[in-house]
C-alpha cells in the first residue's frame, strides 16, 4: 500500500520564526492535503493541493505539490502561539476503490514558545 | 447540526465486550469515512461509505469489525468483542461527495479505552 514519511516528528520554535514541514509517499498521489489537529478534536484541512507543482497560501501557510507527486511541503511563517498542534499530511488517490481514501502521514508535534 | 457530531465522545469498556460507535454526518454529504488513531500516530482509514454502500472496506483490521450506514445519513462502527488493541480515537469524516475537490470534515471522534 501507500506509505508516506512525514518529517519532522516534532518542532520546537521560538514564536517568530518560521516552520517547513514535509511528506514524501512511495508512489504518486492526485490531491495533497494538510490538517492541523487540536487536542481532543479531529484534524482540520488548512489547505488542499490539486495540481502537480502547484503553490497554494492560505495567510501565512503556504503548501507546494511537488512535481513528482510524490512530495509535499508545508510553511509557517512568523509563527504565533495558536499555532500548536499536530500537523498532519495526507494525500489521496484517483483510482478504484481507492478513489475516497486519504492516506495520512505520522504528523508533526509543533510546540511555539512566547 | 454546523459539523460532524460522533457519540459518544468517550467508552471505557472491558475486554470482550461489544460496543457501537456513531457517527452523525453533514447534512447534505453523500460520503462518509471511518479513521482510526492510536495514541501518537497518524489516521489509519478503516472504511468509506458512498451513500449505503461500502466501496472500500480494506481497513477494517478484522471480521470484528463492522459498520453500515442508512438513509445516507446516521453511519455506526460496530466492534465486537473488544481486545485492548482496539482502543484508539475512532474519527469519523464526511464529504459532499467522493472526489478530489471535495474535502473531508472530520468529527472530534470517539475516544474508545478498552480494559
Amino acid at each position: 500500500g501507500q506509505q508516506l514519511n512525514q518529517s519532522p516528528q516534532s518542532m520546537f520554535i521560538q514564536e517568530g520564526e518560521d516552520v517547513s514541514m514535509n511528506c514524501t509517499s512511495s508512489s504518486i498521489f492526485n490531491t495533497w492535503l494538510w490538517y492541523k489537529q487540536d487536542p481532543g478534536e479531529g484534524p482540520v484541512l488548512l489547505i488542499a493541493l490539486y495540481k502537480a507543482g502547484e503553490l497554494t497560501s492560505n495567510g501565512r501557510l503556504t503548501a507546494q505539490f511537488g512535481i513528482t507527486r510524490k512530495d509535499s511541503f508545508l510553511n509557517i511563517s512568523a509563527s504565533i502561539p495558536s499555532d500548536v498542534g499536530i500537523y498532519f499530511c495526507a494525500g489521496q488517490y484517483a483510482g478504484g476503490t481507492s478513489y475516497g481514501k486519504l492516506t495520512f502521514g505520522q504528523g508533526t508535534i509543533l510546540t511555539v514558545h512566547p | 447540526g454546523a459539523g460532524v457530531s460522533q457519540s459518544p465522545s468517550n467508552k471505557v469498556t472491558e475486554k470482550g465486550k461489544d460496543v457501537e460507535l456513531r457517527c452523525d454526518p453533514i447534512s447534505g454529504h453523500t460520503a462518509l469515512y471511518w479513521y482510526r488513531q492510536r495514541l501518537g500516530q497518524g489516521l489509519e482509514f478503516l472504511i468509506y461509505f458512498q451513500g449505503n454502500s461500502a466501496p472500500d472496506k480494506s481497513g477494517l483490521p478484522s471480521d470484528r469489525f463492522s459498520a453500515e450506514r442508512t438513509g445516507e445519513s446516521v453511519s455506526t462502527l460496530t466492534i465486537q468483542r473488544t481486545q485492548q488493541e482496539d482502543s484508539a480515537v475512532y474519527l469519523c469524516a464526511s464529504s459532499y461527495q467522493t472526489g478530489l475537490s471535495s474535502p473531508l470534515h472530520f468529527g472530534n471522534g470517539t475516544r474508545l479505552t478498552v480494559t
